[in-house]
């Protein structure tokens, strides 16, 4: 089974320019999730799809981060204009369907293997 | 808020040795538990899980038990080898205000093993 694919693996830019980064989850998952993951922290998340809906976008900084996944399958992440701060690693992951906590069980999420952006 | 701490690294041992990376956790109700293991250049994976009070999580001759009265998750492994070298996350599953439930991860601790 292939696993979660992302693109770029890396990308460098300088600050004020845009970027964005490509995901592709498993084959029949319906959740997917955009993480941010700075250097020596753990992964923080910013967005949450539920097929092509967006079901917990609380953390997602609006004012200059976006996603889409429009079709319920592969998501974009943009950022525009990119600040310093931005450089992180993007995970993007993927469930079967989203987790239903009253039920104590665990739909595992399957991470892609990042993608890093360097801000200069 | 929902929140997890772990030990800092990076955890030096050589192989063989006993590891232990402590975790602990603040939460409201029953959170589930979990740890996740980062190998360089790769994604995060799912090591091993717990959902409920003095469940013992365990995979690959990792262990880690979920005490709800010290609110920890701590790792364990009673003989390390060089390719367990890698990042090793503690989170928390818990129910945040949409309704929707969500990961929440510690810092991450690197574990450094030795021949």
């Amino acid at each position: 089974e292939a696993g979660v694919a992302q693109s770029p693996r890396y990308k460098i830019i300088e600050k004020r320019q845009s970027v964005a980064f490509w995901c592709n989850p498993i084959s029949g998952h319906a959740t997917l999730y955009w993480y941010q993951q700075i250097l020596g922290q753990g992964p923080k998340l910013l967005i949450q799809f539920q097929n092509n809906g967006v079901v917990d976008d609380s953390q997602l900084p609006k004012d200059r981060f976006s996603a889409e996944r429009l079709k319920g399958v592969d998501s974009t992440l943009k950022i525009q204009p990119a600040k310093l701060e931005d450089s992180a690693v993007y995970l993007c992951a993927s469930s079967f369907r989203l987790a239903e906590p009253r039920l104590r069980s665990y739909n595992e999420q399957f991470f892609g293997p990042g993608t890093r952006l360097t801000v200069l | 808020g929902n929140s997890v701490t772990q030990m800092e690294g990076p955890v030096t041992l050589s192989e063989e040795a006993f590891l232990t990376i402590n975790c602990t956790y603040t939460a409201t109700g029953y959170p589930s538990l979990f740890w996740y293991v980062q190998y360089p250049g790769e994604g995060l994976q799912l090591l091993l899980k717990a959902t409920k009070a003095d469940d013992k999580g365990s995979n690959k001759g990792f262990e880690a038990t979920y005490r709800k009265e010290t609110t920890s998750f701590h790792l364990e492994k009673g003989s390390v080898q060089v390719s367990d070298s890698a990042v090793y996350f503690c989170a928390l599953r818990s129910l945040r205000e949409s309704g929707y439930s969500t990961l929440t991860f510690g810092k991450g601790t690197m574990l450094l093993v030795s021949p």
